[in-house]
């Protein structure tokens, strides 16, 4: 079974601009959810999504949003990049509900310049 | 409160048992879990344990899990170098969906 995959794994934006990333879970999985890691904040959640539902939010600004497509795919848009929000963009999915698994995908490195 | 604590650096000789700690603070948590993240890389997971459970073990994994001291253990058995990364403990809270709690990570040194 193929794992989580996430696109692109690289990016460079400059400040201002916004940012669309994309997760597809593991086949069968409708459970998204998705972390910043930075090295000065760690791993922090952002949010999570279940059958095209948003589940939970993290504490991140309004700048910050996310949606699941019917198909359980599900993307991430930063709105008006900052410095700051140069990270380490990591989904994990999970089968269900506050699933017991949740696998994680390799990342988007963003870096906001 | 939401809070996990590990301490940041452990360093072993190649062969011998490595012991990562954990402490949490949250009663309610349903699963705890260890993850393993290399240069460059996302998060392998490892191992999970529910929290009715006092230990699991797998091949050369061993995770032992006291509730009354919130304090969580991963012991690595005859440590690899290929071993050396950064661990990161993990809990859930099931009334919280899926949001996992992570602790600043251990990073792990096996040296020859």
């Amino acid at each position: 079974k193929a794992g989580v995959t996430q696109t692109p794994r690289y990016l460079i934006k400059t400040r201002g601009q916004q940012v669309t990333l994309s997760c597809s879970p593991i086949s069968g999985h409708r459970s998204v959810s998705w972390y910043q890691q930075t090295p000065g904040q760690g791993l922090q959640f952002l949010f999570e999504y279940f059958s095209e539902t948003q589940r939970n939010k993290g504490n991140f600004p309004g700048r910050f949003s996310g949606r699941q497509f019917s198909n359980s795919r599900s993307e991430m848009n930063v709105s008006t990049l900052e410095l700051g929000d140069s990270a380490l963009y990591l989904c994990a999915s999970s089968p269900g509900q506050g699933g017991s698994e949740q696998y994680f995908g390799p990342g988007t490195r963003l870096t906001v310049t | 409160g939401e809070d996990v604590e590990q301490s940041l650096f452990l360093s072993v000789r190649e062969g011998d048992s490595s012991v990562i700690n954990c402490t949490y603070t949250d009663s309610s948590s349903t699963y705890l879990y260890w993850y393993k993240q290399e240069p460059g890389a996302g998060l392998q997971l490892l191992t999970y344990i529910f929290s009715n459970m006092d230990m699991k073990q797998d091949q050369r994994l061993t995770v032992l899990l006291n509730k009354k001291d919130k304090h969580l253990s991963l012991r690595i058995a005859d440590t690899q170098t290929g071993d050396s990364a950064i661990y990161f403990c993990a809990e859930i809270y099931y009334n919280q969906g899926g949001k996992l709690i992570f602790g600043q990570g251990t990073e792990l040194s096996v040296k020859p």
